[in-house]
């Protein structure tokens, strides 16, 4: 099974600020992650697939980057809305699909 | 627009047996992989099972092992429904589980996904 490990757990920014966000693979994952964004009470919503695609929708405050092991989402100027948990997820160990433990970004 | 509605959470007996079922409109439910996703109360997302467009037989469906040979996911077409027939349960299997559509088919991304319903496994 291919480990994602995500970085800070916990990041406390002000709104405006650069988030920086990294997800680690265990093993080489090439470009098949993607990035999660979840509130409270609410579903996942989709924000980025194969490591730097914005999908339908997303502001492009938001963007991915990233190959093999290591991977970063980048938030360029936050939001009151984008403060959330965010996962990552590999799709490379079909069918094995794995999460990231999460990043919260708190309002500081 | 496309929606996922699930249905079927409860409480249940260590042992017993659930079925949720996951309602979708605004696509055509025929020609899309959908998945099922867990999340433990407090806890990360958990993948559980996904079934190919056409899934109408054990080879068209996938488990994680955490659920392999007690959970069967389904697809009826004719009512737009997905399904996930639970048995077996365990307090581990405790979580809201989420239906979700499959990005573009069979790409293994996620979206979007239903509100979810509340699982919980208890004596």
């Amino acid at each position: 099974e291919i480990v994602l490990t995500q970085s800070p757990a916990t990041l406390s920014l002000s709104p405006g600020e650069r988030a920086t966000l990294s997800c680690r693979a265990s093993q080489s994952v090439s470009s098949f992650l993607a990035w999660y964004q979840q509130k409270p009470g609410q579903a996942p919503r989709l924000l980025i697939y194969d490591a730097s695609n914005r999908a339908t929708g997303i502001p492009a405050r938001f963007s991915g980057s990233g190959s093999g092991t290591d991977f970063t989402l980048t938030i360029s100027s936050l939001e009151p809305e984008d403060f959330a948990v965010y996962y990552c997820q590999q799709r490379s160990n079909w069918p094995s699909l794995t999460f990231g433990g999460g990043t919260k970004v708190e309002i500081k | 627009q496309v929606q996922l509605v699930e249905s079927g959470g409860g409480v249940v007996q260590p042992g017993g047996s659930l079925r949720l079922s996951c309602a979708a409109s605004g696509f055509t439910f025929s020609s899309y992989g959908m998945h099922w996703v867990r999340q433990a109360p407090g806890k990360g997302l958990e993948w559980v099972a996904f079934i190919r467009y056409d899934g109408s037989d054990g080879s068209n469906k996938y488990y994680a092992d955490s659920v392999k040979g007690r959970f069967t996911i389904s697809r009826d077409k004719s009512k737009n429904t997905l399904y996930l027939q639970m048995n077996s349960l365990r307090a581990e299997d405790t979580a809201v589980y989420y239906c979700a559509k499959d990005f573009s088919g069979w790409s293994n991304w996620f979206d979007p996904w239903g509100q979810g319903t509340l699982v919980t496994v208890s004596s």
